[in-house]
């Protein structure tokens, strides 16, 4: 799987866009890019993927550049209960190696009043 | 439908004592997982199943042992724990298949100790 590049933390006023950026500059053909969050103590919960196209569901939309290098996951109101640690993570999708999600250290949320 | 449930959520060890670790989900998946958490630090794979009667070894396997006698069980066992097992562990489970959008579910976590 590619290694994904976060920056470390972040903070976003309550009711702005809240954007988390995420660098896979090794990116390849085949992989998709998921998003997952933690909200502290809690088990990580999934919120988006694409693969070359733009995606929105209704927790976030997910921007892919068109060289798929780089991506940008886009919480269009933030509210205090996002504040979490969001986690970028680029796999194949498939059953090959049992689909095995690879978590780096993602970037802290804070989202303020 | 209650997910994935894990049991204990809250366990202190004696250094050297041994433990299993419970998990168990009612969506009929065949993947499951076991994770564990540091803190500061992103999840890191202990052990998977690709289904019943199947394991494999993850990221860090060492210390620990896994069974899935059951498609709705996996169970993660330490034989003799040590102060580094301290930690945070999560299972997780999906379903087979090559969709893209097959997504993990994590249970809420199992907290740790070994003093």
């Amino acid at each position: 799987d590619a290694k994904t590049t976060q920056p470390t933390s972040m903070d976003c006023a309550e009711g702005r866009a809240a954007n988390l950026p995420c660098n896979h500059s090794t990116i390849s053909g085949n992989e998709y890019v998921y998003w997952y969050r933690q909200i502290h103590s809690q088990g990580p919960q999934y919120i988006i993927h694409g693969l070359k196209n733009n995606e929105t569901n209704e927790m976030a939309s997910l921007i892919i550049t068109e060289d798929r290098k780089s991506s940008t996951l886009i919480l269009p109101h933030a509210t205090l209960r996002d504040t979490a640690v969001y986690y970028c993570i680029v796999r194949v999708a498939g059953t090959g190696g049992g689909n095995k999600l690879t978590f780096g250290t993602g970037t802290q949320l804070k989202v303020e009043l | 439908n209650a997910g994935v449930t894990q049991t204990p959520k809250f366990r202190v060890l004696k250094t050297g004592q041994s433990m299993t670790l419970l998990c168990a989900q009612d969506m009929n998946h065949e993947y499951m997982y076991w994770y564990r958490q540091d803190p500061g630090m992103g999840l890191r794979l202990i052990h998977y199943s690709v289904g019943e009667g199947t394991t494999a070894k993850g990221e860090v396997p060492d210390g620990y042992n896994v069974s899935r006698l059951k498609k709705q069980n996996f169970l993660l066992g330490l034989e003799s724990a040590a102060p580094s097992q301290t930690s945070v562990y999560f299972c997780a489970s999906r379903f087979t298949g090559h969709s893209s959008g097959n997504t993990i579910y994590f249970g809420e976590g199992s907290w740790l100790t070994v003093v």
